[in-house]
């Protein structure tokens, strides 16, 4: 079957670096998502990867191994408004969009 | 105003009723997705179509169906509302020339009692 593990919750210090990590087994792969959710409120995108390597974006940066089906989001310098779940989401060969249920990230002052 | 709305935002209902909720999106893309999320499962695909004449099930379709009247406009029913149909459902879109970046509406939460 098609899975995808992330940690179900983090907590983390204002001001800090978290990283947030993305396993996946997928049937093909055609690219992996992140985004982000505050709660009771729409997703929004955040980054996309579909090599491997390192993509950054102001405070948030996504990885890529595609040979370990590995990723992890990277967020800087955490602000307050930080605190949302985090969903990553696998394209696999038919292009269909598998998520995972999404890690929680608590940011404390 | 948003780009993907879904009406009604909030819907109390009892076991048994039929309930629609609506989809309509000025984004221009082909592709409407229907999902259904509950705490702690991450978002589950319920029905998806890619033009007009094309729907498909997701996984979880059954108790569900869609209509898709226009390009920019996606329905979901629940002929028969029952209570663990209570969860928060969200529209969403894509354009097919792009990555395959969703575009989610801001919700409609559902209660079923």
């Amino acid at each position: 079957g098609q899975n995808i593990d992330q940690p179900t919750e983090m907590t983390a210090t204002e001001g800090a670096i978290v990283q947030i990590n993305c396993t996946y087994q997928t049937s093909g792969f055609n690219g992996l998502f992140w985004y982000q959710q505050h709660a009771g409120e729409a997703p929004t995108f955040l980054s996309y990867n579909v090599l491997d390597g390192l993509e950054e974006k102001g405070r948030f940066s996504s990885f890529l191994s595609r040979s370990k089906g590995y990723s992890y989001l990277l967020l800087k310098e955490l602000q307050m408004k930080d605190s949302a779940s985090y969903l990553c989401a696998v394209t696999d060969s038919n292009y269909q969009l598998i998520w995972g249920a999404g890690t929680k990230l608590i940011i404390k002052p | 105003d948003a780009d993907v709305t879904q009406t009604p935002r909030n819907r109390i209902t009892k076991t048994g009723k039929r309930i629609m909720l609506e989809c309509s999106q000025t984004k221009g893309h082909d592709r409407m997705y229907w999902y259904r999320q509950d705490p702690g499962l991450g978002l589950q695909l319920i029905y998806y179509s890619f033009d007009v004449k094309d729907i498909n099930k997701g996984e979880i379709s059954d108790g569900y169906s869609v209509s898709r009247q226009a390009q920019a406009k996606f329905s979901l029913s629940l002929e028969s509302a029952i209570p663990n149909q209570t969860a928060l459902y969200f529209c969403a879109t894509s354009d097919f020339r792009d990555t395959g970046e969703l575009f989610f509406g801001e919700g409609s939460r559902l209660t079923v009692l």
